[in-house]
């Protein structure tokens, strides 16, 4: 399994403004995904980023409030936009294993918006 | 188009007893089924998972899981729990691998007590 880093582990942010979440993998890996998991409720597919081209969203999310970054097959970086208090969650990026069936978590980006 | 259904969103059981967390799936296609687990304050932990291989499959911390075609399930046993058990668990399917994304549907989740 691969191992996975984020940073950061959590933040308290202002209304309006944005942040930026790190996602680090060990090795290199061809799809990336990121979630958001809402308090008390399941995790919510946000995104799917393939390094060299565009992330693909799910309906609901759009690249103007969640742009993503794919600079590499070992990095990734979710930003959240013009952030609200209904933002507050927490963020996951996974990675997909060499094989394609099983995605491996990151410990997850605790999100609090004032 | 794949969903899971996970009943019972609380399972209180005793220390050293039967642990057992329900997951119906729906899948157009022969589903990957997976549990995960998630710890307090920690991201997910893949508990085990199933691929078309042997129906009952065996993941860490004594945990395993048969997938019952006929009743379209995919439940989570474990014999015997433990305090450390106690955490939330997560049922999730996918649709195997495919063109593009390989995305995952997770169910609600269902959180374990272990009573002492």
């Amino acid at each position: 399994s691969a191992v996975i880093s984020q940073k950061p582990s959590r933040d308290i942010c202002q209304r309006g403004t944005s942040l930026t979440i790190q996602c680090q993998v060990d090795s290199q890996v061809t799809m990336m995904f990121w979630y958001r998991q809402q308090p008390g409720q399941s995790l919510t597919l946000i995104a799917t980023a393939n390094q060299g081209s565009e992330a693909t969203y799910e309906s609901g999310f759009v690249i103007d409030k969640f742009p993503i970054s794919r600079p590499n097959l070992t990095f990734s970086t979710l930003t959240v936009s013009n952030l609200s208090p209904e933002d507050s969650s927490i963020y996951l990026c996974s990675v997909e294993a060499q094989g394609g069936e099983t995605q491996y978590f990151g410990p997850g980006t605790r999100l609090l918006v004032l | 188009a794949q969903s899971v259904t996970q009943l019972g969103s609380h399972v209180s059981v005793s220390e050293g007893a039967l642990v057992l967390l329900r997951c119906n799936y729906s899948s157009s296609v022969p589903p990957y089924l997976f549990w995960y687990v998630q710890y307090p304050n920690q991201g997910l932990q893949l508990l085990l998972k199933y691929t078309s291989a042997a129906t009952l499959v065996k993941g860490i911390n004594g945990f395993e899981a048969e997938f019952k075609k006929s009743e379209t399930s995919f439940h989570l046993t474990k014999p015997s729990a433990h305090m450390s058990d106690a955490a939330e668990y997560f049922c999730a399917v996918s649709v195997g691998i495919r063109t593009g994304a390989n995305n995952l549907f997770f169910g609600t989740g269902t959180r374990l007590t272990v009573i002492p």
